[in-house]
């Protein structure tokens, strides 16, 4: 069965540069979700995208930004980057059951 | 604002044996509870969603509970393997948004 697609796998940036990854969701689902996993950290919820609009904000810094575009992929675009900006970003996506599957996840490295 | 705790924080345990991994949350006003298992430096695998209204899930050798008034979970994993050796993380979504919010997960070691 397909699953979440995200890419790219692994990106290594230096700070102060831009980084885009991006997220294809399982076919028909209409929700994705980016989350951020730091080091030995939990996930934390940052954005998400019902029917291409956003649906909710967590804790998204305000040199982020994501859209949903019309065939239902999502990017995260990220800039200035800094060094605690380095960890895995997952993508994940759901329809109304409630039930999310997450991506492999895109490891950012920012040096 | 809901805060989601795993105990134990790490657990080894032989091949074979049964053992049972805890989540406990502070608002009991959830939607669903899902556990999910993490490899290391790899995504989240979901492996049982259970609905505010439902008590319990089974897949394999996994068993769900849920106790929503007193705020608590517990993954059951019967006749562990080695291959069962991962990161096990809960977490619970609190509204339509279906943001998850996740507890710092229990690292399970099984060794042969």
């Amino acid at each position: 069965a397909a699953g979440v697609i995200q890419s790219p796998r692994h990106l290594i940036k230096e700070k102060r540069e831009t980084a885009t990854l991006k997220c294809y969701p399982i076919p028909r689902h209409d929700t994705v979700y980016w989350y951020q996993q730091g080091p030995g950290q939990d996930p934390q919820f940052l954005i998400s995208f019902y029917e291409k609009m956003q649906s909710d904000k967590g804790s998204i810094p305000d040199r982020f930004s994501a859209q949903q575009f019309s065939d239902y992929h999502s990017e995260l675009n990220m800039s200035s980057l800094e060094l605690g900006d380095s960890a895995l970003y997952f993508c994940a996506s759901s329809l109304e059951t409630g039930e999310l599957f997450f991506g492999e996840g895109s490891r950012l490295t920012v040096l | 604002k809901q805060e989601v705790t795993q105990i134990p924080a790490a657990l080894s345990v032989p091949e074979g044996e049964n053992l049972v991994l805890n989540c406990s949350f502070t608002d009991s006003a959830i939607y669903n509870l899902q556990w999910f298992r993490q490899d290391p430096g790899k995504g989240l695998t979901s492996l049982l969603l259970i609905q505010s209204s439902q008590r319990e899930q089974t897949s394999g050798r996994l068993n769900a509970s849920l106790d929503k008034s007193s705020g608590r979970s517990t993954l059951y994993i019967a006749a562990s393997q080695p291959g069962d050796s991962a990161t096990y993380l809960c977490a619970v979504d609190q509204g339509g948004s279906e943001k998850l919010v996740f507890g710092k997960g229990t690292k399970l070691t099984v060794n042969p």
